[in-house]
């Protein structure tokens, strides 16, 4: 099956500053969707971006379909920024069901 | 528009008992999925139903099994619960299948099982 590779798998930054967090995946995807999960384990959606660049707000992604890879920008952290970023992906071809990546874990301090 | 609704929130079962999860999802929405996530092995696939049908499941036992009914609703059902079953399952929505469309999560209902 495809293979979803998250990277850094910590990060710790100070109030104010920017991350990028970086997906790669192994095969070509039909779907692909960054969230986050809050202290409580719900996923809150925040991007489905199979394809091209968003934006909203201070959260901004990328994803280059042709490379394989997916990017999520946070600008100007916040402590309420903190916790896991997953990004998960589905391949098609009667594969249903996503695949998650093992999560970034990100930390901003105040 | 509501959200996607689990219950219950928590749930305590000892080892060889059976446990019934719920899901209502997003109105309209006629496709449910559900996943476990755990420590050890992160967020896995379990399966997902379209139209009150199971469309795949991922790699799980047998004692793992769901339905969904016409309203949309779906149940999840875990027998003869063993202590690594404990995790947090979580359900999901989409207007279509998984494979294109997007997916929304509820609160997911945590498991303990002692």
């Amino acid at each position: 099956g495809i293979q979803v590779e998250q990277s850094p798998p910590d990060l710790i930054l100070q109030e104010g500053a920017n991350s990028t967090l970086r997906c790669n995946f192994s095969d070509s995807v039909n779907n692909l969707q960054w969230f986050h999960q809050n202290p409580w384990g719900q996923l809150i959606n925040l991007f489905y971006i199979p394809s091209g660049t968003k934006q909203n707000g201070r959260l901004s992604a990328t994803t280059v379909a042709t490379e394989r890879y997916s990017l999520l920008y946070i600008s100007s952290s916040q402590t309420t920024d903190s916790g896991v970023y997953f990004c998960a992906v589905n391949s098609g071809g009667g594969a249903d069901g996503l695949t998650f990546g093992k999560g970034t874990h990100l930390i901003i301090q105040p | 528009k509501a959200g996607v609704t689990q219950t219950p929130r928590y749930l305590i079962k000892t080892r060889g008992q059976q446990v019934t999860l719920s899901c209502s999802p997003i109105s309209g929405h006629r496709s449910v999925s559900w996943y476990q996530q755990t420590p050890g092995q992160g967020l896995q696939f379990l399966f997902e139903y379209f139209s009150e049908t199971q469309r795949n499941k991922g790699n799980f036992p047998g004692r793992f099994s769901g339905r969904q009914f016409s309203n949309s609703r779906s149940e999840m059902n875990v027998s003869t619960l063993e202590l690594g079953d404990s995790a947090l399952y979580l359900c999901a929505s989409s207007l279509g299948t998984s494979s294109y469309n997007e997916q929304f999560f509820g609160p997911g209902t945590r498991l303990t099982v002692l």
